[in-house]
């Protein structure tokens, strides 16, 4: 089956970029996703179409694609960035997580 | 304002079903398809099923096919989820969240998530 391999965790100084990978089998041939989940909270939206952001997602967080790996970057990252990080595409009529990666801010 | 508000805590013994309901209010409900997401203590996202209220198509994933419903009522504007044969491994939170309508959108809104314990 389908699936999105992501880091377990990455740490990241306070005011340096963070990057967090997600990669799968022909992953430039599927449209992405990122996603954004605070303790004890519901996940949000911060990437949909591989590269664009909704609004009110700060111009801080952006995602690029090179092959079967997408990248979300986040730059000048602050405490509360600490959170777990999805990625998501489809597999046919699939949905598929990456199995998230928590980002420590030190 | 779009939001999602979903029913309360259960818990439950195994081989019981539990429904979880979602109410929507800001939008056209008709318009958007519904997921459903849930997620074990302490693991990740894990997609559940997927209905469109405009025509109550479904989809499921393969980990709860047959055991799991899906319905809308356009009337109420409100998704309900229904899961069936409770094992212990399906202790999550369940959340809905909306279809943003984009292809490669994602989704856009989510419920606060209701917690459902299978516990004997």
């Amino acid at each position: 089956s389908y699936a999105l391999t992501q880091p377990p965790s990455v740490s990241v100084s306070p005011g340096q970029t963070a990057t967090i990978t997600c990669s799968g089998e022909n992953l430039e041939r599927k449209n992405t996703c990122w996603y954004q989940q605070r303790p004890g909270h519901s996940p949000v939206l911060l990437i949909y179409q591989d590269t664009k952001r909704p609004s009110g997602i700060p111009e801080r967080f952006s995602a690029s694609k090179s092959g079967s790996t997408t990248t979300l970057t986040i730059t000048d990252t602050q405490a509360l960035d600490e959170a777990d990080y999805y990625c998501q595409t489809w597999d046919y009529i699939t949905m598929i997580f990456g199995g998230g990666s928590k980002l420590t801010v030190l | 304002q779009v939001l999602l508000v979903q029913s309360g805590t259960e818990v439950k013994k195994p081989g019981d079903s539990v429904k979880v309901s979602c109410k929507t209010s800001g939008y056209s409900f008709e318009a958007f398809a519904m997921y459903w997401v849930r997620q074990a203590p302490g693991r990740g996202l894990e997609w559940v099923g997927w209905i469109n209220p405009a025509n109550g198509n479904t989809r499921q994933s393969q980990k709860v096919q047959g055991r799991l419903t899906l319905r809308s009522d356009t009337a109420a504007n409100m998704a309900y989820m229904e899961l069936s044969g409770l094992r212990g491994e399906d202790t999550a939170v369940y959340y809905c969240a909306r279809d943003s309508i984009l292809p490669g959108g994602g989704m856009d809104v989510w419920g606060q998530g209701t917690t459902v314990t299978v516990s004997s």
